[in-house]
């Protein structure tokens, strides 16, 4: 899985509490990213980072926040989570000007929210 | 728009057929168009990729025909393989960030 650790890779968790998922690169990759994964859906992307201390929404970020104080590690996290966060999470890594637009992704994280 | 739409959502195959899978979109700032394939309990790893400049690549079994005035790509699987079962999902990306827009996904079946 290209250098990219998620942890943890399954959690289960009730509605209401905080929840934080963490990946980690050993690429140096600039560009990393966060997506959930629904039947049906194929994959979202929840929010990016450009850099660090540099992130953006994605397509599906409310209820998510993000950060990113070092290179190799990106965290997301669900304030107060909900039924409707249960889904598989997955990070990605990109680096600009090589292999194209490649994107490398993690191994993932199955999060339940009862 | 940034809608990617992929059909048919499931496919059955047998050894030695042709799997295709197709996709479509709308916004035509999309200027990278991927493959990737995923197999139960992994994340989604690249199988092919194509640019709007050529209509064709092929790599091994793999094949993307690409039409940009249809606003159409499709992957084509030959000599299919059961080791070729697995969910397949094309993508379409523009501009900074390397960002991708994803389809919903193919679930391909190769029996023997």
């Amino acid at each position: 899985d290209a250098g990219i650790t998620q942890s943890p890779r399954h959690k289960v968790t009730e509605t209401g509490t905080p929840v934080t998922l963490r990946c980690h690169q050993t690429e140096n990759h600039r560009y990393m990213y966060w997506y959930r994964q629904d039947p049906g859906h194929g994959l979202r992307l929840i929010h990016y980072s450009y850099g660090v201390k540099d992130t953006d929404k994605g397509e599906v970020s409310d209820g998510y926040s993000v950060s990113r104080s070092k290179t190799e590690d990106f965290l997301l996290t669900l304030e107060s989570a909900t039924s409707s966060q249960t889904s598989v999470y997955f990070c990605a890594i990109s680096e600009p000007g090589t292999s194209g637009n490649e994107q490398f992704f993690g191994p993932g994280t199955r999060l339940t929210v009862l | 728009q940034q809608q990617v739409k992929q059909s048919p959502q499931s496919l059955i195959v047998q050894k030695g057929g042709i799997s295709i899978i197709n996709c479509a979109y709308e916004n035509t700032a999309f200027d990278y168009f991927p493959w990737y394939q995923q197999f139960p309990g992994k994340g989604p790893a690249l199988l092919i990729a194509i640019r709007p400049d050529v209509s064709e690549k092929k790599e091994g079994r793999f094949t993307i025909s690409f039409n940009k005035s249809a606003k159409q790509f499709s992957l084509h699987i030959m000599d299919s393989q059961p080791g070729d079962s697995a969910t397949y999902f094309c993508a379409a990306g523009a501009g900074g960030y390397n960002k991708l827009i994803f389809g919903a996904g193919t679930r391909l079946a190769v029996h023997p």
